[in-house]
């Protein structure tokens, strides 16, 4: 299994909503990140998790928050989000941080009302 | 502060022909650099990497060059193909996270 999954693909959510992306991957990779992307824009490190453990967080706003469940999960939640921030969620897993390819996910589309 | 540049936001070419797309980059701590492909509603797909004691790899139709002194480095599609007409992204890497450029459209005409 050399895939990156992510749920849902699509989500619209208002200002005061609560909601969670998931992020799954079975290839045993330690490392997991999530990237926001814009339109026509390179995607934009947000989170790096290293051995389940938070070790990069690229001063995002604290309605992003990230989780780490196990291994193979990664999870973002938000809360209060505003209008810019609709964007492409990408999760991507390495073997490990820094040098290897990374994997990507095909990404939430994320509106927010 | 963009790290990674990628000034041409699209090229098209005819297929058969080659693609050469660049990338620039300011930081010199990077010393891994990447290559990736993306289709529509798709992520991100890794295409062919670098490392920076290297000037160039190769595999099958596709080559990645650096060039250090002038932190520069090219991908070289040869022949294009209709189905390479994707987004390609530069994306450079400095041990903790990875940058990437803006990306460029290519579009291989038939």
């Amino acid at each position: 299994d050399t895939e990156v999954t992510q749920t849902p693909k699509h989500l619209v959510m208002g200002m005061t909503n609560k909601k969670s992306l998931k992020c799954e991957q079975h290839m045993g990779h330690r490392a997991m990140y999530w990237y926001k992307q814009k339109a026509k824009k390179p995607p934009e490190l947000m989170f790096v998790y290293s051995y389940e453990k938070l070790s990069i967080n690229e001063s995002v706003p604290s309605r992003f928050s990230p989780e780490c469940p196990n291994s193979s999960l990664l999870n973002l939640h938000l809360h209060a989000l505003q209008p810019e921030d609709s964007a492409l969620y990408l999760c991507a897993s390495s073997q490990g941080q820094g040098y290897n390819e990374q994997f990507f996910g095909p990404g939430t589309r994320l509106t927010v009302l | 502060d963009q790290q990674v540049k990628q000034n041409s936001p699209s090229l098209s070419v005819q297929e058969g022909r080659i693609s050469i797309l660049n990338c620039d980059y300011t930081n010199s701590m990077f010393d891994y650099f990447l290559w990736y492909k993306k289709y529509p509603a798709e992520g991100p797909t890794f295409l062919i990497s670098i490392s920076s004691i290297k000037d160039k790899n190769e595999d099958g139709r596709f080559t990645v060059f650096l060039n250090k002194s002038a932190k520069h480095l090219s991908l070289h599609i040869v022949p294009s193909q209709p189905g390479d007409s994707a987004v390609y992204f530069c994306a450079a890497s400095g041990g903790h996270d990875m940058r990437f450029g803006a990306g460029t459209r290519l579009t291989v005409k038939p």
